[in-house]
């Protein structure tokens, strides 16, 4: 499985954007990236995902480099409750019925008042 | 409201008993995963199943087994509990690859 690399930690204050970054650079063409997150005390949840195209969605934006060795997860206005655990995974398109989810350590977001 | 539930949000159980983690999905669901949390280490993959009766080994299966006799429950067992498996399960489901996954609340297993 292809490796993502994403700070440790990110800080942000209340009500403004976050871009949370994700480094994929051995990304195969058929990995799709995949982001969830982690609040305290509960499982993960899924975010967002994408292939090549910018992706948005109701919880956030994925941007994607035009050469996909890099993503960027956009929250565009960070509230408390989006304090969480932050992971950015690539998953292999369909060539069968699995796709593991391989969670790296993640980033660890903290949203100031 | 689709839902993954899992059996128990705490146990504690004594080394060497044997110990069944369920999780039932209502989603029908083909794909169903086990994995266990540790501060520091993540989250890692035990065993998964893509199919009822199907099942194949995660990075850490040592010490587990698990068990799909139908496709809605997915159940993690610990032959011989040990303190080392205390931890945080989580168990998840997805229909397929690309898809959203859908998590549990988790269990926290404690072995004494």
């Amino acid at each position: 499985d292809a490796k993502t690399t994403q700070p440790n930690s990110m800080e942000s204050n209340e009500e403004e954007p976050v871009h949370l970054p994700c480094n994929h650079s051995t990304i195969s063409g058929t990995d799709y990236i995949h982001w969830y997150r982690q609040l305290p005390s509960q499982g993960p949840e899924y975010v967002i995902h994408g292939l090549t195209s910018n992706v948005n969605n109701r919880m956030a934006s994925l941007a994607i480099a035009e050469d996909r060795k890099s993503s960027t997860l956009i929250l565009h206005r960070a509230t408390l409750r989006d304090a969480a655990v932050y992971y950015c995974i690539l998953r292999d398109a369909p060539s069968g019925n699995t796709g593991k989810l391989i969670f790296g350590q993640g980033t660890t977001l903290q949203v100031k008042p | 409201d689709v839902k993954v539930t899992q059996s128990s949000r705490y146990l504690v159980k004594r080394t060497g008993e044997k110990v069944f983690l369920e999780c039932v999905q209502d989603m029908d669901h083909e794909n169903m995963f086990w994995y266990r949390q540790d501060p520091g280490l993540g989250l890692r993959l035990i065993y998964f199943s893509y199919d009822v009766k199907m099942k194949e080994k995660g990075d850490i299966p040592e010490g587990y087994s698990v068990s799909r006799e139908k496709k809605e429950r997915f159940s993690l067992i610990l032959e011989s509990a040990s303190t080392n498996q205390t931890s945080m399960y989580l168990c998840a489901s997805f229909r397929r690859q690309n898809t959203e996954a859908f998590f549990g609340q988790g269990t926290r297993l404690t072995v004494v």
